[in-house]
């Protein structure tokens, strides 16, 4: 099977401007969550979607957000960028509905430099 | 709330050196843990995982024995390679939750 795939895998935008990253996930896998990795807060979780619902989120502002769609594919907006959004944005998947036992599979990421 | 420590690096060891990286977790009920490895420009990889206590996640050479007694997780392995220098990452996940990360630990292995 084919892993987790995010495009794109870098991105140079300027502040006040609005980002969409896109993952899709692992055959057959309908959770889809996302990370955000900064070298001075490590991995933080975002929001994760399971059937086109958000079923859980996060400590960020509203600024971010995402959706995913009937195919499980998923996309997260950021809007009116900020220099500390800078960072590795990850996307994992996970074949069910949240049970602890899941293994998440994580995609390579998408790099966002916000100058 | 839920928290993952791990010990702060980096860990410096020559090539066949023993590694354990400690790893300590607080958690209401039973979470799963994991071991997770990220090489310079990619995401992250699972290395090994376990679901109960007493269970021991093996991986590559690597392990991992769910400790519940005393809330662990180390990794280890006995004989590393350049091809391990990596970052690693500690986690737990619960149902209803999201995984949460340990800091991570740089690991660099010299020949």
């Amino acid at each position: 099977k084919a892993g987790v795939t995010q495009t794109p895998r870098y991105l140079i935008k300027t502040r006040g401007q609005q980002v969409t990253l896109s993952c899709s996930p692992i055959s057959g896998h309908r959770s889809v969550s996302w990370y955000q990795q900064t070298p001075g807060q490590g991995l933080q979780f975002l929001f994760e979607y399971f059937s086109e619902t958000q079923r859980n989120k996060g400590n960020f502002p509203g600024r971010f957000s995402g959706r995913q769609f009937s195919n499980s594919r998923s996309e997260m907006n950021v809007s009116t960028l900020e220099l500390g959004d800078s960072a590795l944005y990850l996307c994992a998947s996970s074949p069910t509905d949240g049970r602890s036992t899941d293994t998440q599979y994580f995609g390579p990421g998408t790099r966002l430099t916000v100058l | 709330g839920n928290s993952v420590t791990q010990m702060e690096g980096p860990v410096t060891l020559s090539e066949e050196a023993f590694l354990t990286i400690n790893c300590t977790y607080t958690a209401t009920g039973y979470p799963s843990l994991f071991w997770y490895v990220q090489y310079p420009g990619e995401g992250l990889q699972l290395l090994l995982k376990a679901t109960k206590a007493d269970d021991k996640g093996s991986n590559k050479g690597f392990e991992a024995t769910y400790r519940k007694e005393t809330t662990s997780f180390h990794l280890e392995k006995g004989s590393v390679q350049v091809s391990d220098s990596a970052v690693y990452f500690c986690a737990l996940n619960q149902a209803g939750t999201a995984l949460i990360f340990g800091k991570g630990t740089t690991l660099s292995v010299s020949s």
